[in-house]
């Protein structure tokens, strides 16, 4: 299993700033993934945080946006750069176990974010 | 592409009901993987099951069922006496597979079950 910890669990932030989401996890994993829920809708997959290089970005999502980073094989973090109202959301961080063979996907808590 | 359609949104059941939560879903994979997700109010995603394409076998896990058809492309959820703490949201969802980068998961948009006493 893989205890995950998000932070900020939530958040108010003022348009046009930035703020940095982390994720980290108790154990090593092998994927690093970060899904976006908007309110009252379903998760939607950003990006694939890949170890030591750029991250792969869904149709609809770009770096400058959600730049994110992992540097080891426990952390990693997304950024929500230049927030507007309509990037008020739950970001959430998933894993997949390195030693996994359940098939469990696991998900952090998610960070709650407000944009006014 | 792969797609997740969960027809109904909102759900509610008098407890001790049984209710079932649909699931079709969509690709070109020959193998893949469904999974069911429940949200309650707190807003974590607690996972339920894991289902790969060459396991039709249904299964049972308390009071919790899944029917997994695939001549008909569906992974069907039922609760069994339905309890006031199964009041959530229940995803269902999709990948290729359950290691490396095609593990990401499509979602479908979401049940909202209410139970009520």
């Amino acid at each position: 299993s893989a205890v995950i910890s998000q932070k900020p669990s939530r958040d108010i932030c003022q348009r046009g700033t930035s703020l940095t989401i982390q994720c980290q996890v108790d154990s090593q994993v092998t994927m690093m993934f970060w899904y976006r829920q908007q309110p009252g809708q379903s998760l939607t997959l950003i990006a694939t945080a890949n170890q030591g290089s750029e991250a792969t970005y869904e149709s609809g999502f770009v770096i400058d946006k959600f730049p994110i980073s992992r540097p080891n094989l426990t952390f990693s973090t997304l950024t929500v750069s230049n927030m507007s109202p309509e990037d008020s959301s739950i970001y959430l961080c998933s894993v997949v176990p390195l030693n996994g063979n359940t098939g469990e996907l696991f998900f952090g808590e998610g960070s709650r974010l407000t944009v006014l | 592409a792969q797609k997740v359609t969960q027809a109904q949104t909102e759900i509610s059941v008098v407890e001790k009901e049984d209710v079932t939560l649909d699931c079709v879903y969509e690709t070109r994979d020959t193998t893949y993987y469904l999974f069911w997700y429940k949200q309650p109010p707190s807003g974590e995603l607690v996972f339920l099951i894991r289902r790969n394409s060459f396991d039709e076998q249904n299964e049972i896990s308390g009071r919790y069922s899944w029917n997994f058809q695939k001549s008909t492309s569906s992974f069907n959820f039922t609760i069994t006496a339905s309890q006031v703490v199964d009041s959530a949201v229940y995803f269902c969802a999709l990948s290729e597979s359950y290691t490396g980068a095609n593990s990401k998961l499509t979602f479908g948009k979401g049940i909202t079950l209410s139970v009520r006493p």
